[in-house]
């Protein structure tokens, strides 16, 4: 149990374009879900915080335009890159609560190269 | 706001032997639950073992169990019988209760296990 998926696990665009992911929890309902960012032999860095059926929470520095987040149902939250840039280029990690055990899943990963 | 800190960069070990990991945290919170992530090579967050910081037992996973020390803020992590699918990045990672909260993690130590 607690599997969380993530869609495109690796996706390649042009600088300009806008890529979306999503992050499904397969067999749980999840109302709280994280995004993460994880350079090259580094720690995890927590973007945001989304919550179903409302705004995402933003930590200091990620601008909200930028990365949209949307949570619009209890297994589906994604995240927009819009406008990518080379610089955005990073790995993408999503987590999901699992309701009554206060622990978190997390999806395989995306890898976003941006040209 | 809480810090986690994992002092260790990279261990190696011994297949068969028994390694431990060191984390420390700091925080003013006293209702709170300590992870250990598993990170191997394809990048997959996986949970390795979670304590309750209300329960004086120390969490056992098969090979894996804890020291937890709440005084001291010390949270290690035990490797029994260590395997080569342990090679991985570890992560420690503190969450406040209740659990729609996000991880603070640790930078990670690179463990190697060795034939």
């Amino acid at each position: 149990g607690a599997v969380v998926s993530q869609h495109p696990s690796w996706v390649i665009c042009k600088s300009g374009t806008s890529v979306k992911i999503e992050c499904r929890s397969l067999d749980f309902q999840a109302t709280t879900m994280f995004w993460y960012r994880q350079f090259p032999k580094q720690s995890l860095m927590l973007m945001a915080t989304s919550n179903e059926g409302s705004k995402a929470t933003y930590e200091q520095g990620v601008e909200k335009d930028k990365f949209l987040i949307n949570h619009a149902s209890l297994t589906l939250s994604t995240l927009t890159v819009t406008s990518a840039h080379p610089e955005d280029s990073s790995f993408y990690i999503c987590s999901a609560l699992a309701p009554y055990t206060d622990t978190q899943y997390f999806g395989p990963g995306t890898r976003l190269t941006v040209l | 706001a809480q810090t986690v800190t994992q002092s260790q960069p990279e261990m190696s070990v011994q297949e068969a032997e028994t390694v431990t990991l060191s984390c420390t945290y700091d925080t003013s919170e006293n209702n709170y639950y300590l992870f250990w992530y598993k990170q191997p090579p394809s990048r997959q967050m996986i949970l390795v073992i979670r304590q309750e910081a209300y329960k004086q037992q120390n969490a056992t996973e098969n090979r894996f169990s804890v020291n937890f020390q709440k005084a001291a803020k010390s949270f290690s992590l035990k490797i029994s019988d260590s395997q080569l699918g342990d090679t991985a990045m570890y992560f420690c990672a503190f969450m406040k209760r209740p659990g729609n909260t996000p991880l603070v993690f640790g930078k990670g130590t690179r463990l190697s296990v060795i034939a």
